[in-house]
């Protein structure tokens, strides 16, 4: 099946790390991805992650991999105002198609 | 600069009058797709075209069409458009998937009155 879910929204912090969760059912997909979007903007590759992997960190984000669990988290650590966005969660479903969660609308406070 | 341009950004029409969203890249990319986002919902792909003159559907192609006969064009066709076709929409270009990922372009928000 083809089914990512995610918490719709999250209220953090300026400063602190935020967490926002995924769960996805594909146990084929070979990648998942974190996926970004500002208002009024297109869709931003922020990071991805091959299946067979763990954990991986790009400056200040860190993404975790649970296969068992086919549970994915990205953590943005120090968040600021402008990552105040929609985070979307997608797996690769076959070469040539995403299959996206709903979206977490982060909401950077002062 | 490697993009996906989208035209227009903004489009509000009446119902049952035919129109067409353009896609375009630059980067020589095979596959193309089109989503649409609505709230709650994420992006659902429309259909997809992996080469010239080959397209399939994806999840939600009722009241849709493509074509594929240039590969840098992908357009997105709506027919006899409907109010429920009132949604955020997005074209994707990729190489195969993985670490060769989608990029999108800036979408085209369409109202059906």
């Amino acid at each position: 099946g083809e089914d990512v879910e995610q918490s719709l929204f999250l209220s953090v912090r300026e400063g602190d790390s935020s967490v926002i969760n995924c769960t996805y059912t594909d146990s084929s997909s070979t990648y998942l991805y974190w996926y970004k979007q500002e208002p009024g903007a297109g869709l931003q590759l922020l990071t991805y992650i091959f299946s067979n992997m763990d954990m991986k960190q790009d400056q200040r984000l860190t993404v975790l991999l649970n296969k068992k669990d086919k549970h994915l988290s990205l953590r943005i650590a120090d968040t600021q105002t402008g990552d105040s966005a929609i985070y979307f969660c997608a797996e690769s479903i076959n070469d040539y198609k995403l299959s996206f969660g709903a979206g977490t609308t982060v909401t950077v406070r002062a | 600069e490697a993009q996906v341009t989208q035209n227009p950004r903004y489009l509000i029409t009446v119902t049952g009058k035919k129109l067409t969203v353009t896609c375009s890249q630059n980067m020589n990319h095979e596959y193309m797709s089109w989503y649409r986002q609505d709230p709650g919902l994420g992006l659902r792909q429309i259909y997809y075209s992996m080469n010239v003159e080959v397209t399939d559907k994806g999840d939600v192609p009722e009241g849709y069409k493509v074509s594929r006969k240039e590969k840098r064009n992908f357009p997105l066709i709506l027919e006899s458009p409907s109010p429920n076709q009132t949604s955020l929409y997005f074209c994707a270009s990729s190489e195969l998937l993985g670490e060769r990922y989608a990029f999108f372009g800036q979408g085209t928000r369409l109202t059906v009155v």
